[in-house]
């Protein structure tokens, strides 16, 4: 079965410092990655996605995540958080085997200290 | 692009009254989209599929009945809550596929409460 793994329920940081949110996923198939993220009360804005080729993806906002096969992994970082990055993050997997329908992660809450 | 809005974004309901929550794509046409509920604190939870011009995929425990779907547009699908319940009480989340394959587009919840 599909799964999606995001271990960190909360993170901290501080403005200023570098952040990695973790994702690992359980697929038979080449999988498509997704990193969404949800204000409060908000529905949830793509950051970036994978399908192939590079395996170091960029987003928007500043974010980017690496897909490692041999990890199945696809985690996601910024070099330099900002207060403003304060929100839930949610990884989300899928493949064309499973038609067109995402699984998620039970999200990562990010804390950014001043 | 990809935009997708909800209405409403918040509604108040009684017991056993019915509320219809509105999903459109407004600047591009979605053959598919997807209704989910979201719990406080809780990841999202597909509830159903939605095909234009086809009936909806209920995932397993869903109640078809109770989530009525209809997805009569390229821009438009619908979600009607029936005879609503204080555990129906939750946010909803429609999306819609655009770009990529797989990709989703969110729109921005409906609050659901019923008294």
């Amino acid at each position: 079965a599909q799964s999606v793994t995001q271990p960190d329920i909360h993170i901290t940081v501080s403005e200023g410092a570098s952040l990695e949110l973790r994702c690992n996923y359980s697929y038979g198939a080449t999988p498509y990655l997704f990193w969404y993220v949800q204000s409060p009360g908000q529905g949830l804005q793509l950051l970036l996605k994978y399908f192939s080729g590079d395996t170091l993806v960029q987003g928007i906002k500043g974010f980017e995540a690496e897909f490692k096969r041999s990890q199945s992994s696809f985690n996601l970082r910024k070099p330099s958080v900002h207060w403003s990055d304060a929100a839930e993050y949610f990884c989300a997997v899928g493949t064309m085997e499973y038609g067109n329908k995402l699984v998620f992660g039970a999200g990562t809450i990010l804390r950014v200290k001043s | 692009g990809a935009v997708v809005s909800q209405h409403p974004s918040w509604v108040i309901c009684k017991s056993g009254t019915s509320v219809k929550i509105e999903c459109r794509s407004l600047d591009f046409q979605a053959t598919t989209m997807f209704w989910y509920r979201q719990f406080p604190k809780q990841s999202l939870m597909l509830m159903a599929t939605s095909n234009e011009g086809s009936k909806a995929t209920y995932e397993q425990g869903v109640e078809k009945d109770k989530f009525l779907i209809n997805h009569a547009s390229l821009t438009l699908s619908t979600l009607t809550v029936t005879s609503a319940h204080p555990e129906d009480s939750s946010f909803y989340i429609c999306s819609a596929l655009a770009g990529g394959p797989l990709e989703q587009y969110f729109g921005p919840g409906t609050r659901l409460t019923v008294t």
